[in-house]
């Protein structure tokens, strides 16, 4: 059974740094790309990051570029989202979702239970 | 651009059926998109992957009742013998290299 379980969320104050955990189990993770999605409060899904399954290839949203870095680890199964400089409209739910190929290219089959993330000072 | 457009909200009867509509920007109407389910206070759920020929992929264990179809620009996500259980966000999603694109999402309510 696949399972992607997020951590890492919490309440920060604007400026600070958080840093989002994902653990994956029940599929070959070094064999897919994966990807980060937000969900402001009362708001729609909003695509964050992509990481291709060799992290050869790596994308992000204008609106976190130059403040978010997504990585991976494929020995520990685990993917990463180092969020510095954070703004208030930062503020969501953040999802891991597993693509279907190792490019990121495809879609999204699983989704994780998602992490809260408040920025407030 | 690659933009989807979902009506905000749709309602149906119990046991009846109903047809959600995603509709994809003219030059992107060859895409395939993915439908998604979430209801209230869970995580999205993925549905199924549903090409511009109509064909679809539904997810691991998602129910019969549920089913996708395309005609041109539109993508259409159909659920019959509606169930309380269906009243959710549904939402559609399309991808190019390196981003994701999702609707604006659908309420359903079931009646």
């Amino acid at each position: 059974e696949v399972q992607l379980v997020e951590s890492g969320g919490g309440l920060v104050k604007p400026g600070g740094s958080l840093r989002l955990s994902c653990a994956a189990s029940g599929f070959s993770f070094n064999n897919y790309a994966m990807n980060w999605v937000r969900q402001a409060p009362g708001k729609g899904l909003e695509w964050v990051s992509s990481i291709t399954s060799t992290s050869n290839y790596i994308y992000y949203a204008d609106s976190v570029k130059g403040r978010f870095t997504i990585s991976r680890d494929n020995a520990k199964n685990s993917l990463y989202l180092q969020m510095n400089r954070l703004r208030v409209e930062d503020t969501a739910v953040y999802y891991c979702a597993k693509g279907t190929i190792s490019a990121a290219s495809s879609g999204g089959d699983y989704w994780g239970q998602g992490t809260l993330v408040t920025v407030s000072s | 651009q690659l933009v989807l457009t979902q009506s905000p909200s749709a309602s149906a009867s119990l046991g009846a059926s109903v047809n959600l509509t995603c509709t994809l920007t003219s030059g992107h109407i060859n895409y395939a998109i993915a439908w998604h389910q979430q209801q209230p206070e869970k995580g999205p759920r993925y549905l199924m992957r549903l090409n511009s020929d109509g064909s679809h992929i539904k997810g691991d264990g998602i129910p019969d009742r549920f089913s996708g179809s395309s005609s041109g620009a539109e993508r259409y996500l159909t659920i019959s013998s509606l169930q309380s259980e269906d009243e959710a966000d549904y939402y559609c999603h399309s991808w190019g290299t390196g981003i994701w694109v999702f609707g604006g999402g659908t309420k359903l309510t079931v009646l």
